[in-house]
């Protein structure tokens, strides 16, 4: 069956360390991922986008990676901050081939940032 | 430029009534969806529409809810009778035909709770 599966339990961790998150796939084949961000009581807003040709993206301190064959993304957030605490989801194209249209997203992980 | 706007923020009925949620996407945006978030899941698409014509409504359950997009402009999602398991958070995105990416762009989302 088709998946896609973020971190399950929250993450915690202390001001000024990087965070990994993680978002692992199975049975797509994806043109791309992209990550969004989730704050309570809002839409998710998009971060970054990465194609499959491409292994790494940076925009400021955010940096996510994308490996076909392991069908994982993994998002970084360097230097964090409590301002970075949120709910992260990753989603991709399910048709795979950039048709655009339609996005399946992760469950979400919960990062807290403590000070 | 405005975002995309929804409304009402909030909503709390009795089972078996009827309920509407409408959206008005970003200008010039012409892709338009609607998505239901359960709590700490990721949003799921109920129903796409590229200008005035639904073009994914699949996971829509079609004998209680409905949609409609009028002039390619806005939208409205009802359900009649809502049940208690609809109770969740409604989004409405948008997003720019003719990119490949569906980047989207999320509303504030309504949360609709049924007693």
């Amino acid at each position: 069956s088709q998946k896609i599966e973020q971190n399950s339990e929250a993450l915690n961790i202390q001001e000024g360390k990087t965070a990994t998150l993680t978002c692992n796939y199975t049975n797509y084949s994806p043109a791309y991922l992209q990550w969004y961000r989730q704050d309570p009581g809002r839409g998710p807003v998009f971060l970054l986008l990465i194609r499959e040709n491409e292994k790494e993206k940076r925009k400021e301190r955010l940096k996510v990676t994308f490996d076909t064959t392991l069908k994982q993304s993994l998002f970084h957030i360097t230097a964090s901050q409590p301002a970075d605490s949120a709910t992260y989801l990753c989603a991709l194209d399910p048709r795979g081939g950039g048709q655009g249209g339609k996005l399946i997203f992760g469950q979400g992980t919960e990062l807290s940032v403590k000070p | 430029e405005a975002g995309v706007v929804q409304s009402p923020r909030y909503k709390i009925i009795e089972k078996k009534q009827p309920v509407a949620f409408w959206c008005n996407p970003i200008s010039g945006h012409n892709t338009l969806y609607w998505y239901r978030q359960n709590l700490g899941q990721g949003p799921e698409l109920l129903i796409r529409y590229e200008n005035e014509e639904a073009v994914d409504d699949s996971q829509l359950p079609k004998d209680r809810f409905s949609a409609e997009r009028l002039k390619g402009v806005d939208s409205t999602l009802k359900i009649q009778p809502a049940e208690l398991g609809d109770s969740a958070v409604y989004l409405c995105a948008s997003s720019l035909v003719g990119t490949d990416t569906d980047t989207q762009y999320f509303g504030p989302g309504t949360r609709l709770t049924v007693l």
